[in-house]
């Protein structure tokens, strides 16, 4: 079974650079999320999806970051303008429901100079 | 205060040794506990779910004191594949079920 894929895998911008990563879940699992995981700390969660619908965006940062599921499957996630901060690994996960075990991709690297 | 928070470590043990990690938890909301494995560079991979019974896998168990919002993993016979990061994570219902991470300890285990 193939499992949540991510691209690109590494991204370098300049800070106010504009960016979008790709997500695309495990076949058939209707929840999606995207984390960000800064270096030494843990994922923290940006946005959940169910289907096309946002349930939880709580701890976006929605004056830069946006992300979208249109179609209920693939998502992106873009941040534009880049900081200095937003730096470290954006992953990307599904789940088969709502409270289903979450799997990981790979997650791509940012590296904002 | 973080929400679940954890010794980052590294703990470094020989080969052999038996090593325990723990973590506390804040929100007696919490409803299901984990923990998860990260490699260096990798994506976090599910280790095992922590009941209140205590479940054991292998050379792991995991450990739930839901009194004292604690939560506990025991390897036994350290082998050097069990090097990497060790994250606590517990999922807790808002509007939806949400896992909260741990910052993790990291595990070095020597020949």
């Amino acid at each position: 079974e193939a499992g949540v894929a991510q691209s690109p895998r590494y991204k370098i911008i300049e800070k106010r650079q504009s960016v979008a990563f790709w997500c695309n879940p495990i076949s058939g699992h209707a929840t999606l999320y995207w984390y960000q995981q800064i270096l030494g700390q843990g994922p923290k969660l940006l946005i959940q999806f169910q289907n096309n619908g946002v349930v939880d965006d709580s701890q976006l940062p929605k004056d830069r970051f946006s992300a979208e599921r249109l179609k209920g499957v693939d998502s992106t996630l873009k941040i534009q303008p880049a900081k200095l901060e937003d730096s470290a690994v954006y992953l990307c996960a599904s789940s088969l429901d709502l409270a289903g075990w979450q799997y990981f991709g790979p997650g791509t690297r940012l590296t904002v100079l | 205060r973080k929400e679940v928070e954890q010794d980052p470590g590294p703990f470094n043990v020989p080969e052999g040794a038996t090593v325990a990690f723990n973590c506390t938890y804040s929100n007696s909301a919490s409803q299901s506990f984990f923990w998860y494995r990260q490699d260096c560079r990798k994506e976090p991979k599910l280790l095992m779910s922590v009941y209140s019974s205590g479940n054991e896998d292998g050379r792991f168990t995991a450990q739930l004191n839901r009194a004292s919002q604690y939560i506990s993993l025991l390897i036994r016979d350290s082998k050097l594949s069990d090097s990497a990061t060790y994250l606590c994570v517990v999922n807790r219902m808002d509007s939806s079920y949400k896992l909260i991470f741990g910052s993790g300890t990291r595990l070095l285990v020597r020949p």
